[in-house]
Formats: C-alpha cells, structure tokens, sequence
C-alpha cells in the first residue's frame, strides 16, 4: 500500500528537549515536505526536499531542522522546543516537483511542548 | 501573508443540501487550484483539482466553480452528506519552483442528518 508514515502520532515534551519526528514514504517519490497545522492558520511549509541531500526552507523554518541522507526518510528536527511549537505536524511526499504532481499526505504528529 | 484565503471558517448544512466553500488569491501567476479534504486523526487528501483554462470541473457530487477575472474559486458539493463532514482547503499553486503550494485556511464542514 502507498503510504506516508509518521512517527510517533502524539508527543508531549518539555522546553529545551530536543526530538525527531521520523517520516517515511514507499513510493520513491523525490519531493517531500514538512507541513505544520494551526487553527485558523491553515497549513504552512516548514521545510522541502527535492531529493537525497537537497532541502530548502519553506515559509515558517525557525526552530527546525531537516535531513534528508535517503529518498525514503525526511526526519524533522526541533533542536530546542519552544511552546509556540506546539501543533499538529504533517510530512507529505509527491513525485516530483512538479505542482500538479498529487501530494499525500501522511497521518499526523501532535506535539505538545509544556 | 496568507496567499490564499479561504471562507466561511465553518459550515453547517442539511443532509442533501448544498456546500459552498469559497477561496480567492492574489498571485495571477497561480496555475492549480486542488481542494483537499481532511477527516479528523487523517492527513488531508486531494480531492478535486482545476487549472485556469477551465471555468468548472465536476467529478460526482463535488464541482469546482472557477472565475479567473475575480480571482477567485470555490468547491460545491452537491447532495451533501454526513460522511462529507471534514475540513477542507483550498489551494493554490505555482509550476514554477518547488516552494510552490499554497493553502487557505481551512472550512470546516459539519453535515446534519
């Protein structure tokens, strides 16, 4: 089955600690992106992947980092959690770059910073 | 700035009624218009999408209405039923660049039984 996968689905943590949410998609596809989700907000672009080691910021980038060493994975990095932070999270892949490319989505990550 | 914005925030409508959510954007450079849908717990999921060339796109209950001179785009679903309820979002995007996919904010849909 095509799938996004994210890991873990729900985090609560404190100020300063660092984490990773992991993202994984089967699919070989060469985009991939961070998303965050925030009540009258929308969804936002933290960062983009056009392939292994090519990573750009997106539109709200501070406070995270992001690696991408596999076509597959596309962790995201909070170094130093802040509570502003808190939100629910979605890592989403599409073929290419193209923007009419179908993007999918993965489940979701809330995390929660105390 | 938000590229892209959408209305009404939320909706209630009758079952068989009829759902419009409309969303409007700035950037005449904007080439794809996708509207996705988001079930609760589930990441969302493209669910119709138009270009400029056309004025509407029908696939079953849902058509996307176009108008390029206003700027401006909108989801109708037709029928409209409890298993419709979720958030929606429009979208707008670039061919160019990667950076390229705006979303609105988000409608939240509740259909009545």
């Amino acid at each position: 089955e095509a799938q996004v996968t994210q890991n873990p689905r729900y985090l609560i943590t404190v100020t300063g600690k660092k984490l990773t949410v992991t993202c994984s998609q089967n699919m070989n596809h060469e985009y991939m992106s961070w998303y965050r989700q925030d009540p009258g907000l929308g969804l936002r672009q933290i960062y983009y992947s056009m392939n292994v080691e090519v990573t750009d910021k997106g539109d709200v980038p501070e406070g995270y980092k992001v690696s991408r060493k596999e076509k597959r994975n596309f962790p995201l990095i909070l170094e130093s959690p802040s509570p502003n932070q808190t939100s629910l999270y979605f890592c989403a892949s599409r073929r290419g770059a193209t923007s009419t490319d179908t993007q999918y989505f993965g489940p979701g990550t809330r995390l929660t910073v105390l | 700035q938000q590229q892209v914005k959408q209305s009404p925030q939320s909706l209630i409508v009758q079952k068989g009624g009829i759902s419009i959510i409309n969303c409007a954007y700035e950037n005449t450079a904007f080439d794809y218009f996708p509207w996705y849908q988001q079930f609760p717990g589930k990441g969302p999921a493209l669910l119709i999408a138009i270009r400029p060339d056309v004025s509407e796109k029908k696939e079953g209950r849902f058509t996307i209405s176009f108008n390029k001179s206003a700027k401006q785009f909108s989801l109708h679903i037709m029928d409209s039923q409890p298993g419709d309820s979720a958030t929606y979002f429009c979208a707008a995007s670039l061919q160019t660049g990667a950076n390229n996919l705006f979303f609105g904010t988000g409608t939240r849909l509740t259909v009545i039984p």
